[in-house]
Formats: C-alpha cells, sequence, structure tokens
C-alpha cells in the first residue's frame, strides 16, 4: 500500500537559513511525488511535482525537491527561507489509476524564527 | 481563471443531522476529489468522481457520500453526523483523465465543519 513518512512533526528555522523538510514514501511502483503548501485556514498549493526525468524538480517559491529511489525520499528545500514561508507542508504520493487521489502525509509545521 | 470553489466555508451541526457540502471546479476539469482533515487523522481521502462516476473511494464509512453533476459539480453528503466528522473538508478538481496522473490537482479554501 501507498505511504507517506514525514518524520518532522515541528522544525524551527532563522529567516535567510537554509531549509530541508524530510519525506520518505512507500510504493509498489514509480511515485508520482508532490509537496504541497497550507497556510493557517487556507486550502493546499501544489509547491512542485515530480512525475519522471530529472530527479531535481524546481518549483515555485524557490522551492527544489530531489527524488532519491534508493532512498525512497524525496525531500523539499529551500536555501533561504523567509518569513512568508511559515506553514504547514505536506508531502504526497500520487495514484496512477486518478489524477486526484493522493495519499498526503502527516505534515511538517514549519515556524521562522525572526 | 476562477479557482475551486466550496460552499460554505463554515458549518456548525448538531449530532445526527445530515450536511451537504458544495464543490464547484475550475472551469473545464471534470476531476473532483474529497479530502477530510483533522489534527489527529491528516488529510484523508474520501473519494474522487470524473464524469459523474465515482472512480475511487477512501476508507469511510457508507455514511459518507457524495456525487457529481454533469456540469462537473460535486456535493459531499454525510448522514448521521458524529463529533468525529468535524473537519476541514476540502475538495480539488483536475483535468485527469483515467491515467493521466500528469496533471496537477488544485484545491479549494474547504469547508470548515463542526459537529456539537
Amino acid at each position: 500500500a501507498q505511504s507517506v513518512t514525514q518524520p518532522d512533526i515541528h522544525i524551527t528555522v532563522s529567516e535567510g537559513a537554509s531549509l530541508e523538510l524530510r519525506c520518505n514514501y512507500s510504493y509498489g511502483a514509480t511515485p508520482y511525488l508532490f509537496w504541497y503548501v497550507q497556510s493557517p485556514g487556507q486550502g493546499l498549493q501544489l509547491l512542485l511535482k515530480y512525475f519522471s526525468g530529472d530527479t531535481l524538480v524546481q518549483g515555485i517559491k524557490g522551492f527544489e525537491a530531489e527524488f532519491k529511489r534508493s532512498q525512497s525520499s524525496f525531500n523539499l528545500r529551500k536555501p533561504s527561507v523567509h518569513w512568508s514561508d511559515a506553514a504547514e507542508y505536506f508531502c504526497a504520493v500520487g495514484s496512477y489509476s486518478s489524477a486526484s487521489k493522493i495519499i498526503f502525509g502527516s505534515g511538517t509545521r514549519l515556524s521562522i524564527r525572526p | 481563471k476562477a479557482g475551486v470553489t466550496q460552499t460554505p466555508r463554515y458549518l456548525i451541526k448538531t449530532r445526527g443531522q445530515q450536511v451537504t457540502l458544495s464543490c464547484s471546479p475550475i472551469s473545464g476539469h471534470r476531476s473532483v476529489s474529497w479530502y477530510q482533515q483533522t489534527p489527529g487523522q491528516g488529510l484523508q481521502f474520501l473519494f474522487e468522481y470524473f464524469s459523474e462516476t465515482q472512480r475511487n473511494k477512501g476508507n469511510f464509512p457508507g455514511r459518507f457520500s457524495g456525487r457529481q453533476f454533469s456540469n462537473s459539480r460535486s456535493e459531499m453528503n454525510v448522514s448521521t453526523l458524529e463529533l468525529g466528522d468535524s473537519a476541514l473538508y476540502l475538495c480539488a478538481s483536475s483535468a485527469g483523465a483515467q491515467g493521466q496522473v500528469d496533471t496537477e490537482a488544485f484545491f479549494g479554501q474547504g469547508t470548515r465543519l463542526t459537529v456539537v
């Protein structure tokens, strides 16, 4: 069965510091992987996605993620965080049979220290 | 292009009642999915509709049901509400045809349901 693990519940980083959010997945075939961000009281916004090809994926807002098949990981990175990046981040895996059946991780809440 | 619209944004219901939530997808999108988000269980897939047919279903009891209309608008119904049904219900739409997973799912802002 598909599953996604985000081992960090809450992370605090200083503004301007680099960020890495961890994500590990379990999926029987080639995974379709996503990172979403959710601000308080809001819906989900797609940051980036991986389906195939280049394992380093660029997304919006300066985020990137690297797919590592050998480690079953899809970690999200940003070289320098801004206070506006404070939010909850969800890693997710998609199903080939459906564009919208997405299995989400439990999320990582990111706080920014001024 | 208008985004995914969910109505109402907030709802308070009493245990035992039923509720209907509405989702209007992005124009041209034929797939609509529903998710439940709670602090304890996180984001869980409820079901997906494509061209008025339920294509996928999550592990929720039969009290949770949905439907999709010919204009792709979708409704979700929960009968005999329980306290544990209090959650943020999110709807997502995508263009995705069968097997076309490389399309983005756009989420609405959700309906916050509180059961008292």
